[in-house]
């Protein structure tokens, strides 16, 4: 069975631009989540779709936003680029309850 | 969810068992305890996870005390390859959401 895939893999942007990432899960879960990793913060949720609809959301501003696909793929858009945003995006999908897997993660770079 | 304490780091000599430990004083009795490894640069990988009883599975034991309130993580015979940061997180299995909460982890290092 084919893993979660992340496109793209690496990303470099300019302050103030919007970016979108992409997720495609396991085939058969219907369970996406987003996921932020910087050096500082560590490993942080941002949100969760599950049957195109969100499901659960972190503490993140409303630049970061996303949506799932009737086909369980998932995007997630951020708006107005700052430094900060700069991290590793992880995406992992679920059957539900139990364990998720990880994607390898898009590294966004703002400069 | 409950929250859990790791130590930050430790060392362990390959081909010996490597025997991480975690604290979760706080654990409800619906809450489960799940292990997640991250290799460095690459994606969280799900090693086990467990209620009460103790877990094997191909990659590690998990060992949950009698009260629930510690756990440890048991990997038996370390290679090189198992160095990466080892989380322990508390969390409901429900349908009603999958968020984890990740806090800083153990690093395993993993010496020939």
């Amino acid at each position: 069975k084919a893993g979660v895939t992340q496109t793209p893999r690496y990303l470099i942007k300019t302050r103030g631009q919007q970016v979108t990432l992409s997720c495609s899960p396991i085939s058969g879960h219907r369970s996406v989540s987003w996921y932020q990793q910087t050096p500082g913060q560590g490993l942080q949720f941002l949100f969760e779709y599950f049957s195109e609809t969100q499901r659960n959301k972190g503490n993140f501003p409303g630049r970061f936003s996303g949506r799932q696909f009737s086909n369980s793929r998932s995007e997630m858009n951020v708006s107005t680029l700052e430094l900060g945003d700069s991290a590793l995006y992880l995406c992992a999908s679920s059957l539900d309850r139990y364990e998720q897997y990880f994607g390898p993660g898009t590294r966004l770079t703002v400069t | 969810d409950a929250k859990t304490t790791q130590p930050p780091s430790m060392d362990c000599a390959e081909g010996r068992a490597a025997n991480l430990p975690c604290n979760h004083s706080t654990i409800s009795g619906n809450e489960y305890v799940y292990w997640y490894r991250q290799i460095h640069s690459q994606g969280p990988q799900y090693i086990i996870h467990g209620l009460k009883n103790n877990e094997t599975n191909e990659m590690a034991s998990l060992i949950i005390t009698e009260d629930r309130k510690s756990s440890t993580l048991i990997l038996p015979h370390a290679t090189l390859r198992d160095t990466a940061v080892y989380y322990c997180i508390v969390r409901v299995a429900r349908n009603a959401g999958n968020m984890l909460t990740f806090g800083g982890g153990t690093r395993l290092m993993v010496k020939p």
